[in-house]
């Protein structure tokens, strides 16, 4: 029983270098988030898919790209590593479209820029 | 601006108390609340939900939502030591409103 898997745990990058965030989910769910976790600054929401196909900026999107490559999958892109960057994300999957239903969350990927 | 904000904390009480927490919310649409606890270094877990007025209990946990005065809470009564953590309440709408958290110590 995985729920949502998130790949890689650490990462390390240097400014200007590029990576993507994978996570995948078994529960069925229509809705996927990825959230960034700060010291004292609480979750903010990056980009959102209520559904297969359908993506939306949230909070804080600038320096993202995101996919939603199929109802399991979504994927978080960062094009050009920036210190600011540098930060705890999470990948959550919920049952409703957009929200009204609990999240799952993935276990996380702490992610330095350097 | 946030949609939910937490406005309390940190929170340090004593093994055996009642731990409070407390949160607001601008959205009158809002329908649904949720309480996460994080644990450091850990993903966050749903531990209580509550979609109608009033008060929901499960276990030590207590949930109350008066939706008239825009507020949701979360007592934790005879707080362990296990119970110190991060408490993030969020709205039904995820795009905007999780609240920055609350971090209870439960001093033995």
């Amino acid at each position: 029983n995985a729920g949502v898997t998130q790949t890689p745990k650490f990462q390390v990058l240097k400014t200007g270098q590029s990576m993507t965030l994978q996570c995948a989910q078994d529960m069925n769910h229509n809705s996927m988030y990825w959230y960034r976790q700060d010291p004292g600054m609480g979750l903010r929401l990056i980009y959102y898919s209520a559904s297969e196909g359908t993506t939306d900026k949230g909070e804080v999107p600038n320096g993202y790209n995101v996919s939603r490559l199929n109802k399991r999958e979504f994927s978080l892109r960062l094009e050009s590593a920036a210190p600011s960057q540098t930060s705890v994300y999470f990948c959550a999957s919920g049952g409703g479209h957009g929200g009204g239903s609990p999240l799952h969350f993935g276990n996380g990927t702490r992610l330095t820029v350097t | 601006q946030k949609e939910v904000e937490q406005n309390s904390g940190p929170l340090s009480v004593p093994e055996g108390a009642i731990a409070s927490l407390n949160c607001t919310y601008s959205d009158r649409g809002s329908q649904s609340f949720f309480w996460y606890r994080q644990y450091s270094g850990k993903s966050p877990e749903l531990i209580m939900f509550i979609y109608s007025n009033g008060d929901k209990e499960d276990g030590r946990f207590t949930a109350q939502l008066n939706k008239a005065s825009q507020y949701v809470s979360l007592l934790i009564r005879d707080s362990q030591p296990s119970d110190s953590a991060t408490y993030l309440c969020a709205g039904n709408d995820y795009k905007l409103s999780f609240g920055a958290g609350t971090t209870v110590t439960v001093r033995a």
